[in-house]
């Protein structure tokens, strides 16, 4: 089992609908979430962090956490063909493993069709 | 302010060569990573310098990669002998420091094509 896993798409949306993308994990004890998305070629860009169970809001973009089901999960509202774009999945646990190194998932590849 | 800024951009090298990638990380951010990433695979991470700590090395493959950090700043990670396996994008982020996680910011990567 992978330590982050998220479907890899491609995830098709109309333009203007909502785009709602999953990720899980296997280390029950992490504590940080965290999405980034990236464009084909580039580098990956940080969209939203996560701690606490619930919903966090910033623009268009709602992160939602999960801890008792180890789930995350990144809604996109009014979805642009310029959000199409890998979207990475990232975990870490740095209470137990002392570690502050991120643990990605493989990508969920969003194409919003006009 | 400026990002994470990281040279060269691209490398191209033949089999069995030296590489130094430099990485030049956001002002005030005290923690520094490199990840890489593969064809279709993952980031995976190499190493995590924070402040004057030790670094740690968890994530290196092989003990032809290691990475300095000079002045608590700039970042060379060094490839001897590289492999064509060692082809990727390498990835360098930067955050701040302390004891909790921080959010990590990425430069624009170092494509390294080894032939």
């Amino acid at each position: 089992q992978k330590e982050v896993e998220q479907n890899s798409g491609p995830l098709s949306v109309p333009e203007g609908a909502i785009a709602s993308l999953n990720c899980t994990y296997s280390d029950r004890g992490s504590q940080s979430f965290f999405w980034y998305r990236q464009y084909s070629g580039k580098s990956p860009e940080l969209i939203m962090s996560i701690y606490s169970n619930g919903d966090k809001e910033d623009g268009r973009f709602t992160a939602q956490l999960n801890k008792a089901s180890q789930y995350v999960s990144l809604l996109i509202r009014d979805s642009q063909p310029s959000d199409s774009a890998t979207y990475l999945c990232a975990v870490n646990n740095i209470v137990d493993t002392g570690r502050r190194a991120l643990t990605f998932g493989s990508g969920t590849r969003l194409q919003v069709q006009p | 302010g400026a990002g994470v800024s990281q040279s060269p951009s691209n490398k191209v090298t033949e089999k069995g060569k030296d590489v130094e990638l430099r990485c030049d990380p956001i002002s005030g951010h005290t923690a520094l990573y490199w990840y890489r990433q593969s064809l279709g695979q993952g980031l995976e991470f190499l190493i995590y310098f924070q402040g004057n700590s030790a670094p740690d090395k968890s994530g290196l493959p092989s003990d032809r990669f290691s990475a300095e950090r000079t002045g608590g700043s700039v970042s060379t990670l060094t490839i001897q002998r590289t492999q064509q396996e060692d082809s990727a994008v390498y990835l360098c982020a930067s955050s701040f420091g302390g004891t909790g996680v921080y959010e990590q910011y990425f430069g624009p990567g170092t494509r390294l094509t080894v032939t």
